[in-house]
């Protein structure tokens, strides 16, 4: 199983463009978050979702979107990039409400300028 | 809303010798569970160990061990005969336990300790 994966790994964006983050994950768990991690912090909830069609914001939701068509995919769109999203993303999956544990992705790297 | 502190930035620690890094939190909550993550410079979050609050034993994984202190809200890790491999950011993490209320399984971090091993 490949787990949790998402693309790119980095990408430099201008002010004012829009992008898709990818994040997808084979485990078949219903749950899956969108996290932030600002340089020297620790990571903060943009958005999850508890099963296809169901998202809700987190503590950063403002300049995201996001769409859970599959309960494999789970797509971050930034429309009309800022600087203050430039960050590394991290998308994440679980199992269950009980399940302790949340798999994260590898990450990817955002620079807008 | 829950806090989670990590008041260290960095540490560092002799090979094989041990360490201990700090996490406090604040929550109104009896029921819930607390994680220690490691990011290594992949940046792959790497669960380390977690607690659950209403265990009163500590958590132990292998050279991972906690001291969980409840009333104090206090959450440190102890790791012991540190490796070059433990070298990493350590994240203390905070997650309620109410699970009949849609999304209570988030997350929440502190600022992060960044661990140094000397060889």
């Amino acid at each position: 199983n490949a787990g949790v994966t998402q693309t790119p790994k980095f990408r430099i964006l201008k002010i004012g463009q829009s992008m898709t983050l990818q994040c997808a994950q084979d485990m078949n768990h219903n749950y899956m978050y969108w996290y932030r991690q600002d340089p020297g912090m620790g990571l903060k909830l943009i958005y999850y979702s508890v099963g296809a069609g169901i998202t809700d914001k987190g503590e950063v939701p403002n300049g995201y979107n996001v769409s859970r068509s599959t309960t494999e995919d789970f797509p971050l769109r930034l429309e009309l990039a800022a600087p203050s999203q430039t960050s590394v993303y991290f998308c994440a999956s679980s199992y269950s409400r009980q399940a302790y544990e949340q798999y994260f992705g590898p990450g990817t790297r955002l620079t807008v300028t | 809303a829950q806090t989670v502190t990590q008041s260290q930035p960095e540490m560092s620690v002799q090979e094989a010798e041990t360490v201990t890094l700090s996490c406090t939190y604040d929550t109104s909550e009896s029921d819930y569970y607390l994680f220690w993550y490691k990011q290594p410079p992949s940046r792959q979050m790497i669960l380390v160990i977690r607690q659950e609050a209403y265990k009163q034993q500590n958590a132990t994984e292998n050279r991972f061990s906690v001291n969980f202190q409840k009333a104090a809200k206090s959450f440190s890790l102890k790791i012991s005969d540190s490796q070059l491999g433990d070298a990493a950011m350590y994240f203390c993490a905070y997650r309620s336990a109410k699970g009949e209320i849609q999304g209570a399984q988030k997350l929440v971090f502190g600022q992060g300790t960044r661990l140094t091993i000397n060889p």
